[in-house]
Protein backbone atom coordinates (compact mmCIF):
# COMPACT_ATOMS: atom_id res chain seq x y z
CA UNK A 1 0.00 0.00 0.00
CA UNK A 2 0.97 3.74 -0.64
CA UNK A 3 3.19 5.13 2.28
CA UNK A 4 4.00 8.36 2.67
CA UNK A 5 5.84 9.05 6.17
CA UNK A 6 6.35 12.45 7.72
CA UNK A 7 8.94 12.32 10.67
CA UNK A 8 7.34 13.62 13.14
CA UNK A 9 3.88 14.34 14.14
CA UNK A 10 4.06 17.24 16.11
CA UNK A 11 7.27 19.60 16.97
CA UNK A 12 7.70 22.60 19.24
CA UNK A 13 10.45 24.67 18.18
CA UNK A 14 12.35 28.50 19.48
CA UNK A 15 12.12 31.27 17.01
CA UNK A 16 15.42 31.37 15.13
CA UNK A 17 16.09 27.67 15.09
CA UNK A 18 16.95 26.08 12.34
CA UNK A 19 14.27 23.49 11.51
CA UNK A 20 14.15 20.32 9.23
CA UNK A 21 10.79 18.61 8.62
CA UNK A 22 11.10 15.22 6.56
CA UNK A 23 9.61 13.13 4.19
CA UNK A 24 10.03 9.76 2.93
CA UNK A 25 8.09 7.91 0.52
CA UNK A 26 8.15 4.37 -0.16
CA UNK A 27 6.58 4.32 -3.81
CA UNK A 28 9.55 5.30 -6.22
CA UNK A 29 7.55 8.44 -7.17
CA UNK A 30 9.05 11.43 -8.82
CA UNK A 31 7.32 14.56 -7.52
CA UNK A 32 7.14 15.47 -4.38
CA UNK A 33 5.33 18.51 -2.49
CA UNK A 34 5.15 20.54 0.38
CA UNK A 35 2.02 22.20 1.83
CA UNK A 36 1.46 24.56 4.95
CA UNK A 37 -2.59 24.39 5.75
CA UNK A 38 -3.92 27.27 8.21
CA UNK A 39 -7.66 27.83 9.03
CA UNK A 40 -9.16 29.43 6.33
CA UNK A 41 -6.28 29.45 3.93
CA UNK A 42 -6.69 25.90 2.44
CA UNK A 43 -3.58 24.08 1.53
CA UNK A 44 -0.83 26.47 0.51
CA UNK A 45 2.11 24.96 -1.49
CA UNK A 46 5.65 26.21 -0.72
CA UNK A 47 8.10 24.11 -2.85
CA UNK A 48 7.52 20.85 -5.02
CA UNK A 49 10.11 18.72 -6.31
CA UNK A 50 9.58 16.75 -10.00
CA UNK A 51 13.58 15.16 -9.77
CA UNK A 52 16.39 14.29 -7.50
CA UNK A 53 17.74 17.60 -6.74
CA UNK A 54 15.33 19.14 -8.83
CA UNK A 55 13.53 21.76 -6.78
CA UNK A 56 10.80 24.57 -7.88
CA UNK A 57 8.70 27.60 -5.41
CA UNK A 58 5.47 26.79 -4.50
CA UNK A 59 3.08 29.83 -3.82
CA UNK A 60 4.63 30.54 -0.35
CA UNK A 61 8.18 29.44 -0.78
CA UNK A 62 9.59 32.75 1.35
CA UNK A 63 11.39 31.51 4.56
CA UNK A 64 11.59 27.88 3.59
CA UNK A 65 14.35 25.82 1.29
CA UNK A 66 14.25 21.96 0.31
CA UNK A 67 16.48 19.79 -0.52
CA UNK A 68 16.11 16.39 -2.42
CA UNK A 69 19.16 14.47 -2.23
CA UNK A 70 17.48 10.90 -2.66
CA UNK A 71 14.59 9.99 -4.79
CA UNK A 72 12.22 8.51 -1.66
CA UNK A 73 13.00 12.02 0.44
CA UNK A 74 11.83 15.27 0.18
CA UNK A 75 13.19 17.85 3.39
CA UNK A 76 11.66 20.83 4.14
CA UNK A 77 13.70 23.15 5.75
CA UNK A 78 13.43 26.91 8.26
CA UNK A 79 16.69 28.12 8.21
CA UNK A 80 15.33 30.73 10.99
CA UNK A 81 11.79 29.47 12.34
CA UNK A 82 9.64 32.32 13.08
CA UNK A 83 6.33 32.60 15.05
CA UNK A 84 4.14 32.96 11.68
CA UNK A 85 5.55 29.66 10.26
CA UNK A 86 3.33 27.88 12.70
CA UNK A 87 0.97 25.43 11.12
CA UNK A 88 0.39 22.05 9.52
CA UNK A 89 2.47 20.81 6.97
CA UNK A 90 1.48 18.39 4.23
CA UNK A 91 4.05 16.03 2.21
CA UNK A 92 2.74 14.55 -0.68
CA UNK A 93 3.87 12.55 -3.55
CA UNK A 94 2.75 11.45 -6.66
CA UNK A 95 4.13 9.54 -9.82
CA UNK A 96 4.38 10.82 -13.26
CA UNK A 97 2.58 8.76 -15.36
CA UNK A 98 -0.78 8.64 -16.17
CA UNK A 99 -3.75 8.81 -13.92
CA UNK A 100 -1.42 8.87 -11.11
CA UNK A 101 -2.97 10.40 -7.71
CA UNK A 102 -1.49 12.40 -5.00
CA UNK A 103 -0.76 10.63 -1.62
CA UNK A 104 -0.73 12.45 1.52
CA UNK A 105 1.39 11.61 4.82
CA UNK A 106 -0.36 12.86 8.10
CA UNK A 107 1.32 16.00 8.73
CA UNK A 108 3.14 17.38 11.17
CA UNK A 109 2.12 20.40 13.13
CA UNK A 110 4.79 22.73 14.14
CA UNK A 111 4.66 24.99 16.84
CA UNK A 112 7.29 28.14 16.69
CA UNK A 113 7.84 29.89 20.19
CA UNK B 1 -3.60 23.74 -13.38
CA UNK B 2 -6.99 24.80 -13.67
CA UNK B 3 -8.61 27.03 -10.37
CA UNK B 4 -11.25 25.33 -9.12
CA UNK B 5 -14.29 26.37 -6.55
CA UNK B 6 -16.24 24.96 -3.93
CA UNK B 7 -19.38 26.21 -1.43
CA UNK B 8 -17.30 26.94 1.63
CA UNK B 9 -19.60 24.65 3.76
CA UNK B 10 -22.78 22.36 3.70
CA UNK B 11 -24.55 20.37 5.90
CA UNK B 12 -26.27 16.92 5.08
CA UNK B 13 -28.58 14.37 6.80
CA UNK B 14 -27.07 10.97 7.93
CA UNK B 15 -27.78 8.53 5.49
CA UNK B 16 -28.92 10.62 3.01
CA UNK B 17 -26.93 11.31 -0.27
CA UNK B 18 -24.39 14.42 -0.08
CA UNK B 19 -24.06 16.31 -3.23
CA UNK B 20 -20.57 18.31 -3.61
CA UNK B 21 -20.38 20.54 -6.78
CA UNK B 22 -16.86 21.99 -8.08
CA UNK B 23 -16.56 24.59 -10.54
CA UNK B 24 -13.62 24.27 -12.96
CA UNK B 25 -14.54 26.59 -15.87
CA UNK B 26 -10.78 26.70 -17.07
CA UNK B 27 -10.10 23.05 -16.99
CA UNK B 28 -8.09 21.92 -20.02
CA UNK B 29 -8.43 18.83 -22.33
CA UNK B 30 -5.80 17.06 -20.22
CA UNK B 31 -6.75 17.95 -16.75
CA UNK B 32 -8.34 15.42 -15.01
CA UNK B 33 -10.73 16.20 -11.57
CA UNK B 34 -9.27 14.62 -8.37
CA UNK B 35 -11.30 14.55 -5.44
CA UNK B 36 -9.82 14.35 -1.82
CA UNK B 37 -11.22 14.60 1.81
CA UNK B 38 -9.05 15.65 5.01
CA UNK B 39 -11.00 14.47 8.58
CA UNK B 40 -9.30 16.84 11.26
CA UNK B 41 -6.04 16.28 11.83
CA UNK B 42 -5.04 14.14 9.14
CA UNK B 43 -3.82 14.29 5.46
CA UNK B 44 -6.04 14.43 2.87
CA UNK B 45 -7.49 11.10 1.90
CA UNK B 46 -8.03 10.63 -2.20
CA UNK B 47 -11.23 9.50 -2.95
CA UNK B 48 -11.63 9.51 -6.63
CA UNK B 49 -10.55 11.07 -9.78
CA UNK B 50 -11.98 11.42 -13.45
CA UNK B 51 -11.67 12.86 -17.42
CA UNK B 52 -14.69 12.95 -18.68
CA UNK B 53 -16.73 10.58 -17.37
CA UNK B 54 -18.80 9.56 -14.80
CA UNK B 55 -17.19 7.00 -11.87
CA UNK B 56 -17.60 5.55 -9.32
CA UNK B 57 -15.83 3.13 -6.61
CA UNK B 58 -16.17 2.06 -3.49
CA UNK B 59 -15.97 5.66 -1.41
CA UNK B 60 -18.76 7.64 -4.04
CA UNK B 61 -19.51 8.67 -7.43
CA UNK B 62 -18.18 11.25 -9.81
CA UNK B 63 -20.23 12.87 -12.05
CA UNK B 64 -18.80 15.69 -14.82
CA UNK B 65 -20.39 17.63 -16.72
CA UNK B 66 -20.43 17.28 -20.98
CA UNK B 67 -18.74 20.55 -21.36
CA UNK B 68 -16.23 19.48 -17.85
CA UNK B 69 -16.21 22.77 -16.65
CA UNK B 70 -18.05 21.80 -13.08
CA UNK B 71 -18.32 18.03 -11.50
CA UNK B 72 -20.23 16.90 -8.68
CA UNK B 73 -18.57 14.10 -6.06
CA UNK B 74 -21.75 11.85 -4.45
CA UNK B 75 -21.42 9.90 -1.21
CA UNK B 76 -24.63 8.09 -1.81
CA UNK B 77 -25.85 7.11 1.83
CA UNK B 78 -23.70 9.98 4.22
CA UNK B 79 -22.20 8.61 7.43
CA UNK B 80 -21.06 10.67 10.28
CA UNK B 81 -17.64 9.72 9.46
CA UNK B 82 -18.15 11.53 6.31
CA UNK B 83 -17.83 14.36 8.21
CA UNK B 84 -14.53 16.41 6.60
CA UNK B 85 -13.11 19.03 4.58
CA UNK B 86 -13.69 17.64 0.81
CA UNK B 87 -11.55 19.49 -1.83
CA UNK B 88 -11.47 19.21 -5.62
CA UNK B 89 -8.69 19.74 -7.70
CA UNK B 90 -7.55 19.16 -11.22
CA UNK B 91 -4.20 17.56 -12.83
CA UNK B 92 -2.83 17.44 -15.93
CA UNK B 93 -2.53 13.94 -17.03
CA UNK B 94 1.44 12.57 -16.68
CA UNK B 95 2.51 15.83 -15.83
CA UNK B 96 6.09 16.24 -13.83
CA UNK B 97 7.02 18.93 -12.55
CA UNK B 98 2.93 20.80 -12.24
CA UNK B 99 2.42 22.61 -9.39
CA UNK B 100 -0.74 21.34 -7.95
CA UNK B 101 -2.89 23.90 -5.65
CA UNK B 102 -5.55 23.61 -3.35
CA UNK B 103 -8.50 25.91 -2.80
CA UNK B 104 -10.16 26.03 0.23
CA UNK B 105 -12.90 23.21 -0.33
CA UNK B 106 -16.02 22.73 1.21
CA UNK B 107 -16.46 21.40 4.77
CA UNK B 108 -19.65 19.17 5.19
CA UNK B 109 -21.28 18.25 8.35
CA UNK B 110 -22.83 15.09 8.73
CA UNK B 111 -25.76 15.58 11.07
CA UNK B 112 -27.61 12.60 12.79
Amino acid sequence: DVKVTQSSRYLVKRTGEKVFLECVQDMDHENMFWYRQDPGLGLRLIYFSYDVKMKEKGDIPEGYSVSREKKERFSLILESASTNQTSMYLCASRDSSYNSPLHFGNGTRLTVT
Amino acid sequence: DAKTTQPPSMDCAEGRAANLPCNHSTISGNEYVYWYRQIHSQGPQYIIHGLKNNETNEMASLIITEDRKSSTLILPHATLRDTAVYYCIVITQGAAGNKLTFGGGTRVLVKP
